[in-house]
């Protein structure tokens, strides 16, 4: 299956701090790639879609000025939380399409877990 | 997307197969079965999607009910590696509708 790295995968950092979480799609293109936020026991919570050469589409409540999204290309997505905070610790999980249409696949990376001390 | 109602947990033992039961009584034609699971402390991992007919690979089975309104994962043989949380869930096949909504899944536990 295709496969989803993601770097790093652990982060520690001071409040206040920015931190860059990389998503790439190793052996397939992605025109689109979404960003997932969970917390300790609880499910996957979308935060943005985001589409190669153009803005990321965010969802409700996702501020957008504080998780900036680039998809420069077609391999590669990046998430900055800018002015972490503790309330941002978290699990981070990228995503990535593999296809163009309905029935494609989503694949994985392996997630982001960032510590604001 | 629409929903779908899963079991907060199920346990099985180890080398027996599993029926994970999964809900959507308001699936739309369009809507594509999706199953997922995600092992503790890692993303998400696919592991079949189906529309209509029952569908086989090389981890698992997808039984869907002949009016859609239900589906079962099936494990034929469970090992150890088989515990994780797992996420059924319906997905548009329409050009633009490519998000997956979590639900809060199934636990399942291998005994043993």
């Amino acid at each position: 299956g295709a496969v989803v790295s993601q770097h790093p995968s652990r982060v520690i950092c001071k409040s206040g701090t920015s931190v860059k979480i990389e998503c790439r799609s190793l052996d397939f293109q992605a025109t689109t790639m979404f960003w997932y936020r969970q917390f300790p026991k609880k499910s996957l919570m979308l935060m943005a879609t985001s589409n190669e050469g153009s803005k990321a589409t965010y969802e409700q409540g996702v501020e957008k000025d504080k998780f900036l999204i680039n998809h420069a290309s077609l391999t590669l997505s990046t998430l900055t939380v800018t002015s972490a905070h503790p309330e941002d610790s978290s699990f981070y999980i990228c995503s990535a399409r593999d296809g163009d249409g309905g029935t494609d696949t989503q694949y994985f990376g392996p997630g982001t877990r960032l510590t604001v001390l | 997307d629409a929903k779908t109602t899963q079991p907060n947990s199920m346990e099985s033992n180890e080398e027996e197969p599993v029926h994970l039961p999964c809900n959507h009584s308001t699936i739309s034609g369009t809507d594509y079965i999706h199953w997922y699971r995600q092992l503790p402390s890692q993303g998400p991992e696919y592991v079949i999607h189906g529309l209509t007919s029952n569908v086989n690979n090389r981890m698992a089975s997808l039984a869907i009910a002949e009016d859609r309104k239900s589906s079962t994962l099936i494990l034929h043989r469970a090992t150890l590696r088989d515990a994780a949380v797992y996420y059924c869930i319906l997905r548009d096949f329409n050009f633009g509708n490519e998000k997956l909504t979590f639900g809060t899944g199934t636990r399942l536990t291998i005994i043993p």
